[in-house]
């Protein structure tokens, strides 16, 4: 009965490079959802992601991010060249599909990323 | 244009019964009143969730007023391992762009005292 899965749990880079994060949802959901918690503030939106497909994406900044959440295996956040500013907490929520209906998303541990 | 309204932070003495109030004056008819917690450098945490009738589980109880404008998450016997910060969420069921995402305020700091 294992949770919302995310690796890694801390991540270091360098300004300039790639930054991959990954996110196994629970077993039977297939909505997933990417949060970014900056220092001292609260939780973000950035991006909603069902199998294959990328529902809303408002809240990603509009350049070097970017999310995937393919047929198979893992959801994926992508950050490109990386910089300080990225420094933060990502966590990875899932839910069920209940289309119209109230549901609950659960969270994963989170990664935080490190940009040195 | 934030929807609720939480004090920055309450104190709670062990084994006391822990009452966070949430004021959401400008709920919409089909919106839902969600809480979750996040405990220190945690993912957050659902706690519980009701429309208009008063809810409990395992965790709390939730107490909806008649006119939705304000609720209470009840922690019955509250432990250390309760402190965290506690988020009381508005939101519409599923029902297209902007409506999947949690919108996360400052929320509720609780320390339990021992």
């Amino acid at each position: 009965n294992a949770g919302v899965m995310q690796n890694p749990r801390h991540l270091v880079r360098r300004r300039g490079q790639e930054a991959r994060l990954r996110c196994s949802p629970m077993k039977g959901h297939s909505h997933v959802y990417w949060y970014r918690q900056l220092p001292e503030e609260g939780l973000k939106f950035m991006v909603y992601l069902q199998k294959e497909n990328i529902i809303d994406e408002s809240g990603m900044p509009k350049e070097r991010f970017s999310a995937e959440f393919p047929k198979e295996g893992p959801s994926i956040l992508r950050i490109q060249q990386v910089v300080r500013g990225d420094s933060a907490a990502y966590f990875c929520a899932s839910s069920p599909n209940l289309q119209g209906m109230s549901y609950e998303q659960y969270f994963g541990p989170g990664t935080r990323l490190t940009v040195t | 244009d934030a929807k609720t309204t939480q004090p920055p932070s309450m104190d709670c003495a062990e084994g006391r019964a822990a009452n966070l109030p949430c004021n959401h004056s400008t709920i919409s008819g089909n919106e839902y009143v969600y809480w979750y917690r996040q405990i220190h450098s945690q993912g957050p945490q659902y706690i519980i969730h009701g429309l208009k009738n008063n809810e409990t589980n395992e965790m709390a109880s939730l107490i909806i007023t008649e006119d939705r404008k304000s609720s209470t998450l009840i922690l019955p016997h509250a432990t250390l391992r309760d402190t965290a910060v506690y988020y009381c969420i508005v939101r519409a069921p599923n029902s297209g762009a902007g409506s999947y995402q949690l919108t996360f305020g400052k929320g509720t700091k609780l320390s339990v005292i021992p």
